[in-house]
């Protein structure tokens, strides 16, 4: 089945020690998203590629980085994880968005990161 | 004032009952609605979109979407503890960005 696989599932890392968090799709999209979910809270979009194009969220904060090597990987990078960067990050992948149809967004399971 | 808001219940109903969960907004920009369902400790998944005011239905499914009053619900008949988790609301607007509602979690009890 096509699909989002991200890996690991659970991460822990120690504060300020650099983490990389992945994600794969066989779904052949163009567009690759990063968000970060807290708990209770709603997906707040990081970054996302539009194929190799990355584009930035304004309030993203410098820490965290991001990598797309091909169409089918995309990597998350958090260089000195602080306390409040623990939280469930989700990758989700779609189409290119047209005036034709919607911006279906197909997420992954999500990588729990805790920092202790 | 946030872009969207859903109340985050949580929401208690016995199996078998009628579930009605809301979002408002208030950017105009909105064109598409959608609804995604997320397990604890998984990705959401879409439920239902919806494009117009009106109603569309979807086996249990009901979403229904109030341009004028900016005002969207997901009803669910019929409930089913499988059905416990939590709703997400998601607007699409201006350059295709999603804004998600913070999630109303719902529990259906045996």
């Amino acid at each position: 089945d096509a699909m989002v696989i991200q890996n690991p599932r659970y991460q822990v890392t120690q504060f300020g020690k650099p983490v990389t968090l992945s994600c794969s799709q066989t779904l052949n999209h163009n567009v690759m998203y990063w968000y970060q979910q807290k708990s209770s809270q709603a997906p707040k979009l990081l970054f996302h590629y539009y194929d190799k194009d990355f584009n930035n969220e304004a309030d993203t904060p410098d820490n965290f980085q991001s990598r797309r090597p091909n169409t089918s990987f995309c990597f998350l990078d958090i260089r000195s994880p602080g306390l409040g960067d623990a939280a469930m990050y989700l990758c989700a992948t779609s189409r290119v968005p047209t005036s034709a149809h919607y911006n279906e967004q197909f997420f992954g399971p999500g990588t729990r990161l805790t920092v202790l | 004032q946030k872009e969207v808001e859903q109340d985050p219940g949580p929401l208690s109903v016995p199996e078998g009952a009628i579930v009605s969960l809301n979002c408002t907004y208030s950017n105009s920009a909105f064109q598409y609605f959608m609804w995604y369902r997320q397990y604890s400790r998984k990705g959401p998944e879409l439920l239902m979109y919806t494009y117009s005011s009106g109603n569309k239905e979807d086996g249990r499914f009901t979403a229904q979407v109030d341009k004028s009053s900016k005002y969207i619900s997901l009803f669910i008949r019929d409930s089913q503890p499988s059905d416990s988790a939590t709703y997400l609301c998601a607007m699409v607007g201006g350059y295709q960005k999603v804004t998600f509602g913070t999630g109303t979690k719902l529990q259906v009890i045996p």
